[in-house]
């Protein structure tokens, strides 16, 4: 069964404390993407990577980080210099530059 | 700065009306253009996407949105709603720089 998969679904942390999230696709697809989607404001590019051991930035990258060391793998640490991390979290991935992308479920952050 | 953008934050509809949901973008040089949708407690998917050719182009599920370079926008239309269509609706942009771009989104409630 292809796609994306997220975990956990529902998260709750701490303030003060790192959070790492999870991605994993098996759609064999280079590029993966994390977003962050806050009522009102769509979706927000944190990180993205278009190859294993390559990551950039987005808009939004202080205060999280990446890492890319297997192509089906791409987690995401909200670690405690994020301002404001509670917000709905999604990953996706695609085959191209400029392409579609095909998202995860997500994974809702809250912290306490 | 350069932006997607989507008229309406919340539409209301009865079955059987007709939809057009705005986008307009601000970007120059050649966009890929995408609608997305987020059906409640669902994954975001794909609902049509325009690279080139023929303007108008069709989706799932009966929708279809026409690309109009000189205005600037890629709206989404459907003939008539179902209560099913209920959701989350967002126009999402490539521009030249490769990161896609999402609108704010468009709740739409469409009412039995």
């Amino acid at each position: 069964d292809g796609g994306i998969t997220q975990s956990p679904k529902y998260l709750f942390r701490k303030e003060g404390q790192n959070v790492t999230l999870s991605c994993e696709q098996n759609l064999n697809h280079d590029a993966m993407y994390w977003y962050r989607q806050d009522p009102g404001q769509g979706l927000r590019l944190i990180y993205y990577s278009q190859i294993v051991n390559d990551f950039q930035k987005g808009d939004i990258a202080e205060g999280y980080s990446v890492s890319r060391e297997k192509k089906e793998s791409f987690p995401l640490t909200v670690t405690s210099a994020q301002k404001n991390p509670t917000a709905f979290y999604l990953c996706a991935s695609g085959t191209a530059t400029k392409g579609e992308q095909f998202f995860g479920p997500g994974t809702r952050l809250t912290v306490l | 700065a350069q932006s997607v953008s989507q008229h309406n934050h919340h539409v209301i509809l009865s079955e059987a009306a007709s939809l057009e949901l705005g986008c307009n973008y601000s970007y120059g040089g050649t966009v890929n253009l995408f609608w997305y949708v987020q059906y409640p407690g669902q994954h975001l998917q794909l609902l049509l996407k325009y690279f080139s050719g023929d303007p108008l182009v069709k989706g799932i599920k009966g929708f279809e949105a026409e690309f109009i370079k000189s205005k600037f926008s890629f709206n989404l239309r459907k003939p008539s709603v179902q209560w099913s269509d209920t959701a989350e609706y967002f126009c999402a942009v490539i521009p030249d720089n490769n990161d896609m771009r999402f609108g704010a989104g468009t709740r739409l409630t469409v009412k039995p």
